[in-house]
């Protein structure tokens, strides 16, 4: 298993321009998130899914959106990229039910708007 | 929202020492996770322990839910344990959605 993959692993956007943040999984896990971690902070949660075609927002989300069409694929979108959306983004995945619900995270990527 | 307070901020420990992470939070949860973010960012899950205590080699942790607290020992150091050490929880019947700490920044020195 590959687990939770992320692309790209760096990006460089300019302000108002868009993209997308890959993150697949290959465990089978129903729930995926996405979080945003800042120096010298904790991550937050920016959106979730508890399945396919289901999304819902978590502390940040303003400026994202995500979409869920498959149970393995959960990407970000950023429509229009502001500086204030540099930081690290973190996708994660954990399987739904059962009596561990540890979450696993991929590696990240790191976005720089200037 | 759920609050979660890690203590010490910032830790320096000799090589060979031990230590105490300690992770509060406000509410009661129904997931409490322990990672450590190396220094090249990755994110690694080292507990999955919403109540009671688990051991992992030099790792171990406590969570005692009743009082809404959490520890991690490390035991006898490495360099290689440097690093951010994360606590995060969610409450109960919120799926995925985990509330991180500010974490503890580790430094092992030979």
């Amino acid at each position: 298993n590959a687990g939770v993959t992320q692309t790209p692993k760096f990006q460089v956007l300019k302000t108002g321009q868009s993209m997308t943040l890959q993150c697949a999984q290959d465990m089978n896990h129903e729930y995926m998130s996405w979080y945003r971690q800042d120096p010298g902070m904790g991550l937050r949660l920016i959106h979730y899914s508890v399945g396919a075609g289901i999304t819902d927002q978590g502390e940040v989300p303003n400026g994202y959106n995500v979409s869920r069409s498959t149970t393995e694929d959960f990407p970000l979108r950023l429509l229009s990229a502001a500086p204030s959306q540099t930081s690290v983004y973190f996708c994660a995945s954990r399987a739904a039910g059962g009596p561990d619900e540890t979450q696993y995270f991929g590696p990240g990527t790191r976005l720089l708007v200037l | 929202g759920i609050q979660v307070e890690q203590s010490p901020p910032d830790l320096i420990l000799q090589e060979g020492a031990n230590s105490t992470l300690r992770c509060n939070f406000s509410d009661s949860v129904n997931n409490l996770q322990w990672f450590h973010q190396n220094p090249w960012g990755q994110l690694i899950n080292l507990f999955y322990i919403p109540s009671g205590t688990k051991q992992n080699g030099r790792l171990s942790a406590t969570t005692v839910a009743t009082e809404r607290y959490s520890l991690l020992y490390i035991s006898s150091s490495q360099t290689t344990d440097s690093g951010v050490y994360f606590c995060a929880v969610s409450l109960s019947g919120t799926a995925s959605k985990l509330t991180f700490g500010t974490g503890t920044r580790l430094q092992v020195t030979l």
